[in-house]
């Protein structure tokens, strides 16, 4: 089974450039995450997607930052315009979004961006 | 608000030696808890879980955990560590299945021969 698929792997930007990330969860999985991971920190989350639904976009900065996941498959998660705090790994899991106890989140590689 | 700490940002061990990394957790119900393995340039694998069955959960590599609600603790550790256990390790938590995870800061790990 094909784990979750991200790209760019790396991306080095001015700022106040736009970027993009993609990412392709694992066939099925109906839940679909992005998390932002600072250096020297654990990740945290950005958006939550249930299908083609926003569960949690709580801490997602609406004014530069946006996310869509077309058709409840793949996903992709923009920045424009790129500040200099931007600079992370952004990670992007996927789980099957099944009721139940527990629901394995599977993380992919990430994308790590440099804001210059 | 849930929180997770992992105390020490840093741990060295020798090979073979114990390994003990720690992590208190707050939440203001009955949590799941995880902790993360992340090893340079890849994403982050799931070492183990708890979910309110067993309080001493046993996880891949030789890992396993103890979760002491009168604590609120989670601490992870292993009996005799490799080298290849040289790596970046979070504990996480989440008060609901299907929801995000709360992260800790993660605590890196080195194993010297």
């Amino acid at each position: 089974e094909a784990g979750v698929a991200q790209s760019p792997r790396y991306k080095i930007i001015e700022k106040r450039q736009s970027v993009a990330f993609w990412c392709n969860p694992i066939s099925g999985h109906a839940t679909l995450y992005w998390y932002q991971q600072i250096l020297g920190q654990g990740p945290k989350l950005l958006i939550q997607f249930q299908n083609n639904g926003v569960v949690d976009d709580s801490q997602l900065p609406k004014d530069r930052f946006s996310a869509e996941r077309l058709k409840g498959v793949d996903s992709t998660l923009k920045i424009q315009p790129a500040k200099l705090e931007d600079s992370a790994v952004y990670l992007c899991a996927s789980s099957t979004g099944l009721a139940g106890e527990f629901d394995e989140q599977f993380f992919g590689p990430g994308t790590r961006l440099t804001v210059l | 608000a849930q929180s997770v700490t992992q105390l020490g940002s840093h741990v060295s061990v020798s090979e073979g030696a114990l390994v003990l990394l720690r992590c208190n957790y707050s939440s203001s119900v009955p949590p799941y808890l995880f902790w993360y393995v992340q090893y340079p340039n890849q994403g982050l694998q799931l070492l183990l879980k708890y979910t309110s069955a067993a309080t001493l959960v046993k996880g891949i590599n030789g890992f396993e955990a103890e979760f002491k609600k009168s604590e609120t603790s989670f601490h992870l550790t292993k009996p005799s560590a490799h080298m290849s256990d040289a790596a970046e390790y979070f504990c996480a938590l989440s008060n609901q299945a299907g929801t995000a995870l709360i992260f800790g800061k993660g605590t890196t790990l080195s194993v010297s021969s």
